[in-house]
């Protein structure tokens, strides 16, 4: 049984780029969450799609951007990347929309924006 | 507003001694869940435990245990037994609605 994939696992971008991030959800889940994690923090929320749907959004410019796809896969899109927007992106993956069950993470991309 | 602390940035213990991490948590929701979640050096988190808001019985699973304190607004975490295999970051969360709050994470290191 296929945990949460993410790829890439590695990205290097320069600055003013636009990059797009990818996730399959665990086998059976429904519902995606995307979370920013620097260097020494905690995983912060991003925005969380069910049923192809951004259900909510955490403090993050328009620049960050979803989408869902009818098989529950996600992407996540970041346009004029900055140099502070290098971390470790972590799809997590769950079922029924809502956050209370507890997710599913995978290793998430490490984003390098130099 | 909703917010997790995890005071303790870094713990350091030799194998076998107890080791307990602490989180404080802040909501004004009434129904609400929290975690407790591993991330090894690998970078994926793992789930450990989940609790609501309405079940303060405390939980033993192996050399793990869990002490909820609505009172304090305190989920705190205890390993027995300590074993370089749990050195890692342990986050705490809280969960309302559609999102999960984390803590800033505590470094745990274990050396033999």
């Amino acid at each position: 049984d296929a945990g949460v994939t993410q790829s890439p696992t590695h990205l290097i971008k320069t600055r003013g780029q636009q990059v797009t991030l990818r996730c399959s959800p665990k086998s059976g889940h429904d519902t995606v969450s995307w979370y920013q994690q620097a260097l020494g923090q905690g995983p912060q929320f991003i925005f969380q799609y069910y049923e192809e749907e951004e259900r909510q959004r955490g403090n993050f410019p328009d620049r960050f951007s979803g989408h869902q796809f009818p098989n529950y896969s996600s992407e996540l899109n970041v346009n004029a990347l900055l140099l502070g927007d290098s971390a470790l992106y972590l799809c997590a993956s769950s079922l029924g929309g809502g956050a209370t069950i507890g997710y599913t993470f995978g290793s998430g991309t490490r984003l390098t924006v130099v | 507003a909703q917010k997790v602390t995890q005071a303790q940035t870094e713990i350091s213990v030799v194998e076998k001694e107890d080791v307990t991490l602490d989180c404080v948590y802040e909501t004004r929701d009434t129904t609400y869940y929290l975690f407790w979640y591993k991330q090894p050096p690998s970078g994926e988190l793992v789930f450990l435990i989940r609790r609501n808001s309405f079940d303060e019985q405390n939980e033993i699973s192996g050399r793990y245990s869990w002490n909820f304190q609505k009172s304090t607004s305190s989920f705190n975490f205890t390993i027995t037994a300590s074993q370089v295999v749990d050195s890692a970051v342990y986050f705490c969360a809280l969960a309302g609605g559609f999102k999960t709050i984390f803590g800033a994470g505590t470094r745990l290191f274990v050396k033999a």
